[in-house]
């Protein structure tokens, strides 16, 4: 039940671009792409609440398909201020607010 | 004005121990969420309350896991008879209103059963 996000870990120079995916065997409602640095919690970045949606923070946004169960997180021209854990964090059931989350994809950006 | 705070930030419990764990939300926050994090897994389900209203407690591992809200505001997540599995970060979570918005979290409290 638990999305699988790939890849697992990434590691970039600054500059660099990379693509975070989220995968679901269910159908999803919403998704919350969340970044957790090393012994801090985790930090929101965006909510997807439709089908088809796409956001944008900064120099990071997602998209989500609902047809095909899958969110995707684009970082653009990574700083190293991106470097951390990245979790989606999926709602299976609309309205139970039961947060589901991925696998988690560690992501290292290097000078 | 203040964020999402947890105390204790580290506990270390003997086996058997009952300890509580405390989250102050952010103030006027309706809904709020227990996480239980392993080292390096995503945050896990534990419960979900809105308001003093516990609506989902489907996550809570057993029976040993209770947590109330009773004012609607400060939560309390407690273990009775703690064991080595336990052994975990809890994270709290609040948001503003009972739809899909941003969650804050807490810094945790990392548990450690001997």
């Amino acid at each position: 039940q638990q999305p699988v996000q790939s890849p697992q870990a990434v590691i970039l120079r600054e500059g660099e671009d990379a693509v975070i995916n989220c995968s679901s065997s269910k159908a999803l409602y919403s998704v919350h792409w969340y970044r957790q640095k090393h012994g801090e919690a985790p930090v929101f970045l965006m909510i997807l609440l439709k089908g088809g949606e796409q956001k944008g923070h900064e120099k990071i946004s997602a998209s989500f398909n609902e047809k095909k169960q899958q969110s995707s997180l684009y970082l653009t021209a990574s700083q190293l201020s991106y470097s951390g854990t990245y979790f989606c964090g999926t709602e299976m059931t609309s309205g139970t607010y039961k947060y589901i989350f991925g696998t988690g994809t560690r992501l290292k950006v290097l000078a | 004005g203040a964020g999402v705070s947890q105390s204790p930030r580290y506990k270390v419990a003997k086996r058997g121990q009952d300890v509580a764990l405390r989250c102050d939300p952010i103030s006027g926050h309706v809904s709020l969420f227990w996480y239980q994090q392993a080292l390096g897994q995503g945050p896990e389900f534990l419960t979900y309350f809105q308001n003093e209203a516990q609506l989902d407690k489907s996550g809570l591992p057993s029976d040993r896991f209770f947590a109330e809200r009773p004012e609607g505001s400060v939560s309390t997540l407690k273990i009775q008879r703690t064991q080595q599995e336990d052994s975990a970060v809890y994270l709290c979570a609040s948001s503003r209103g009972t739809g899909q918005e941003t969650q804050y979290f807490g810094p945790g409290t990392r548990l450690l059963v001997l």
